[in-house]
């Protein structure tokens, strides 16, 4: 079994900070996915990455997967209370996904 | 809105009790996925079906099955329900399911609670 670890469980902070949260494994992951989920909603891919050392970059979120592709992270410039939400990520191996337990991100206005 | 449907959105039952989850995909789309979401355990991926056909199987019990029709709507079946399989079922759907890349469409979720 491939586990994801994310880090931290729950994060809290005012409007305008910046931050940064973390998906750990032991396993190499042909892929990862970061998702963001809402209360009462799905999942919504926010992003892929594939390559090891890859950066992608969404307004002010920044994706990097590490060079080893164990790892990836996610950084939030100036954080906005539209922000808020569980966000989660999805390592691929084999033809399947194993998702992280997720971080709560609060954005406080 | 995904354009994936889910139905019902909410579901109480007891246990040893069966039930039957409807997804919907999105328009064109021909695979299909199923996750649990529980507090314990996170999102688990159960089983995906492509074009009628299983594709590939995760975590899913064997009181739990699935299946893909021809039209594409999806059904999960649960039965002997326990108390410990309370949690929101997903269903997501992609063009083809052909790569584990391909962007996956949530629907809003069932949310079962067996008492």
């Amino acid at each position: 079994t491939q586990l994801l670890e994310q880090s931290p469980q729950f994060l809290s902070i005012q409007e305008g900070e910046n931050l940064t949260v973390y998906c750990n494994s032991s396993s190499v992951f042909s892929s990862l996915q970061w998702y963001r989920q809402e209360p009462g909603e799905g999942p919504v891919l926010l992003v892929t990455v594939v390559t090891g050392g890859e950066v992608k970059k969404l307004k002010r979120l920044t994706f990097q997967f590490g060079d080893a592709r164990k790892d990836s992270s996610l950084h939030i410039t100036a954080a906005q209370p539209g922000d808020t939400g569980l966000y989660l990520c999805a390592g691929a191996h084999a033809g399947k996904s194993t998702f992280g337990d997720g971080t709560t991100l609060t954005v406080k206005p | 809105d995904s354009g994936v449907t889910q139905t019902p959105k909410h579901l109480i039952t007891a246990t040893g009790q069966r039930v039957t989850l409807r997804c919907s995909p999105r328009s064109g789309d021909l695979s299909v996925y199923w996750y649990q979401q529980s507090l314990d355990q996170g999102l688990q991926f159960l089983i995906q079906y492509y074009n009628g056909e299983e594709r590939a199987k995760g975590n899913i019990l064997e009181r739990f099955s699935a299946q893909q029709f021809p039209d594409l709507h999806s059904e999960l079946n649960l039965s002997s329900l326990e108390l410990g399989d309370s949690a929101l079922y997903f269903c997501a759907s992609s063009a083809s399911g052909r790569s584990i890349q391909e962007t996956q469409y949530f629907g809003p979720g069932t949310r079962l609670l067996v008492l």
